[in-house]
């Protein structure tokens, strides 16, 4: 059984400061990594994806991936009370070119911005 | 914009009823999903589909059954709810040539009674 672990949270932060969420993976075998963001009583949405080691940047956002660690992270710049959410990592494996495979979501960390 | 909708936000029913959840998407994707959401347990696949007509099991599918006869359609069952069954149902889709990136419905609340 792939598992994909994330620390519960909360995990709070003040307004400005840098918010780090970390995730581990069980599966050698995953290549892509996301990570959604889910705001409360809102559906999850898609910040980013990372399939190569080291860092990828996208505005305030930069996913990090470590596969010989098995280990992803997102940290969130400039962190805004807007970013208050819970945030959920998740791995993807080898597409079976059957369109058969599946992504595993971990249960997700709350992330609070204090103002 | 790409959009998926789902026939209720929230949805009341009677033990052994039998339930159907409706998902809509309007870009033409190709894979669909059926997740239930629980606090403490996280988003769990129940089912997907690649195809028109095709589904694979996720990792809880005891309980339901699914339906997907149209590309844009993926409908969930349950035949005979249960009181476990309570749970937020979120379908979502995607396009493969988009690297995986799946798109969420806004949810149906199910209550079981």
């Amino acid at each position: 059984q792939k598992e994909v672990e994330q620390n519960s949270g909360p995990l709070s932060v003040p307004e400005g400061a840098i918010a780090s969420l970390n995730c581990t993976y069980s599966d050698r075998g995953s290549q892509s990594f996301f990570w959604y963001r889910q705001y409360s009583g809102k559906s999850p949405e898609l910040i980013m994806f990372i399939y190569s080691n080291g860092d990828k940047e996208d505005g305030r956002f930069t996913a990090q991936l470590n596969k010989a660690s098995q280990y992803v992270s997102l940290l969130i710049r400039d962190s805004q009370p807007s970013d208050s959410a819970t945030y959920l990592c998740a791995a993807i494996d080898a597409y079976s070119g059957a369109g058969s495979y599946q992504l595993t979501f971990g249960k997700g960390t709350k992330l609070s911005v204090i103002p | 914009d790409v959009k998926v909708t789902q026939s209720s936000r929230y949805l009341v029913k009677r033990t052994g009823e039998k339930v159907f959840l409706e998902c809509v998407q309007d870009m033409d994707h190709e894979n669909m999903f059926w997740y239930r959401q629980d606090p403490g347990l996280g988003l769990r696949l129940i089912y997907f589909s690649y195809d028109v007509k095709m589904k694979e099991k996720g990792d809880i599918p005891e309980g339901y059954s699914v339906s997907r006869e149209k590309k844009e359609r993926f409908s969930l069952i349950l035949e005979s709810a249960s009181t476990n069954q309570t749970s937020m149902y979120l379908c979502a889709s995607e396009t493969r040539t988009r690297g995986n990136e799946q798109f969420f419905g806004p949810g149906t609340r199910l209550t079981v009674l």
